[in-house]
């Protein structure tokens, strides 16, 4: 099975900052890479698939990177409805794997 | 609008088995592969399994941790999908999810419905 690092687990920014996201792939896989939002409670919600292609909805300060094994999430400037715990999925062979999350939280 | 919706679940003892239900509704479901995901209580994310659509011949895949236990069925007429959960253990414990799958993730999901194996 292909393995996704995430880092960091956790994090701790304002509202405005620059917040950035890695997932690493245990092998390649191409940009076959999603990445989801998570409130608690709530079911996730997909912010971007194919690496870098936004979801239609999602606001455009939610940026996706990368390919073959490294990949980033990007909010551009943190606003309150953005702390939430997000998670990458790679879809490219099966099993699809998460990551491990990464809970943001306000500092 | 697109709707998902999760039914089924509950309290189980260790060994048991169990059918979750996924109805569906506002899109084309024979057009979409259909995923399950679940969180147990406090964790991450477990992508478990999946269906394919007519055209793929209705292949499944799935988790090695649910393989040759858990079974996705699904049914175009009814715009339904099942996952039928057997030989359950206290690890099966989670919420479970359906997904809608739309450029190769899901990207629209039900509630969730909460199994709990315990004895």
């Amino acid at each position: 099975d292909i393995q996704m690092t995430q880092s960091p687990s956790s994090l701790s920014a304002s509202v405005g900052d620059r917040v950035t996201i890695t997932c690493r792939a245990s092998q390649g896989i191409r940009n076959d890479l999603g990445w989801y939002q998570q409130k608690p409670g709530k079911a996730p919600k997909r912010l971007i698939y194919g690496a870098y292609t936004l979801q239609s909805g999602v606001p455009p300060r939610f940026s996706g990177s990368g390919s073959g094994t490294e990949f980033t999430l990007t909010i551009s400037s943190l606003q309150p409805e953005d702390f939430a715990t997000y998670y990458c999925l790679q879809y490219k062979s099966y099993p699809g794997t998460f990551g491990q999350g990464t809970k943001v939280e306000i500092k | 609008e697109v709707q998902l919706v999760e039914s089924g679940g509950g309290l189980v003892q260790p060994g048991g088995s169990l059918r979750l239900s996924c109805t569906t509704s506002g899109f084309a479901f024979s057009e979409h592969y259909m995923d399950w995901v679940r969180q147990a209580p406090g964790k991450g994310l477990e992508w478990v399994g999946r269906t394919k659509t007519k055209l793929y011949s209705y292949t499944t895949e799935y988790a090695a941790s649910v393989k040759g236990r858990f079974t996705v069925s699904r049914d175009d007429s009814k715009n339904s999908l099942w996952l039928q959960m057997n030989s359950l253990k206290t690890e099966d414990t989670a919420v479970y999810y359906c997904g809608r799958d739309a450029n190769g993730s899901p990207d629209d999901w039900g509630q969730g419905t909460l199994v709990t194996v315990s004895s």
